[in-house]
C-alpha cells in the first residue's frame, strides 16, 4: 500500500487530455511538502518530468503540466501522444516517516 | 551529460550479501546528494537510502534499517550499496539516483537517475 494514492491506470485517444490524480495526507502533500512526477517508459529508467509541483526540467514538452492543492497532486497531458504511453509516478516527502521520500503507487497511462 | 552506471546485481540466497555500486560522470560528484530507489518486479518505486555529498549524513528507509549500507568513494566518483541478511522481499531492480543539492532534503526530487542492477533474493 503506497503512501501517496495513484489511479492504476487511465487512458485517452491522441490528442486527448488526460490528468493523473495523486492523494496525500496532512503528513506529506497536505503539510505543504512539494510533490514531483517521474516518467518511466517500458523497460528503462524513471525520468524526471517533473519538479516542485509545477516546474518542467529543460527538454520536457509543455504538454506536461503539474498543479497541487491541499492534499492532493495532479500530472495533466494535453495533446496525448503515442510516445507518452508509459508508467508515471509521483513523490513526495512524509514527515513521519523518518527522512523518507514516498512514491505513489504509478499510473500506467495507454493511448488507445 | 550526466551518467550513472549500476553494478553489481546477482542472484543472491537468502540471508546472504550483496554489494551494489554506481558509477558517475559527467557531474561533479561529490557536490551532489545520492540516492538508491529500487523497484520490485511489476511494482512500483521505493526509495532505499540517501547520503550528503560528503557521505557523512546517512539516511534509510526502515525496510533495510540496520541491513544495508550506503557509502561513496568521492576519489572514485562511485556510490555503493551493502546489503547483508538478505530477504526475498529484497529482489528488485536497484536505481542510483542523483539529488540536485549536497545535502539530502527528503523534500527533494531524483534529477538522474542510472538505468539499473537486478538483485534476486531467491533459494
Amino acid at each position: 500500500q503506497s503512501v501517496l494514492t495513484q489511479p492504476p491506470s487511465v487512458s485517452g485517444a491522441p490528442g486527448q487530455r488526460v490528468t493523473i490524480s495523486c492523494t496525500g495526507s496532512s503528513s506529506n502533500i497536505g503539510a505543504g511538502y512539494d510533490v514531483h512526477w517521474y516518467q518511466q517508459l517500458p523497460g528503462t529508467a524513471p525520468k524526471l518530468l517533473i519538479y516542485g509541483n509545477s516546474n518542467r526540467p529543460s527538454g520536457v514538452p509543455d504538454r506536461f503540466s503539474g498543479s497541487k492543492s491541499g492534499t492532493s497532486a495532479s500530472l495533466a497531458i494535453t495533446g496525448l501522444q503515442a510516445e507518452d504511453e508509459a508508467d508515471y509516478y509521483c513523490q513526495s516527502y512524509d514527515s513521519s516517516l523518518s527522512g523518507s521520500r514516498v512514491f505513489g503507487g504509478g499510473t500506467k497511462v495507454t493511448v488507445l | 551529460e550526466v551518467q550513472l552506471l549500476e553494478s553489481g546485481g546477482n542472484l543472491v540466497h537468502p540471508g546472504g550479501s550483496l554489494r551494489l555500486s554506481c558509477a558517475a560522470s559527467g557531474f561533479t560528484f561529490s557536490s551532489y546528494a545520492m540516492s538508491w530507489v529500487r523497484q520490485a518486479p511489476g511494482k512500483g518505486l521505493e526509495w532505499v537510502s540517501a547520503l550528503s555529498g560528503s557521505g557523512g549524513s546517512t539516511h534509510y528507509a526502515d525496510s533495510v534499517k540496520g541491513r544495508f549500507t550506503i557509502s561513496r568513494d568521492n576519489s572514485k566518483n562511485t556510490l555503493y550499496l551493502q546489503m547483508n541478511s538478505l530477504r526475498a522481499e529484497d529482489t528488485a531492480i536497484y536505481y542510483c539516483a542523483k539529488d540536485p543539492s549536497y545535502f539530502y532534503d527528503g523534500g527533494t526530487y531524483f534529477d538522474y537517475w542510472g538505468q539499473g542492477t537486478l538483485v534476486t533474493v531467491s533459494s
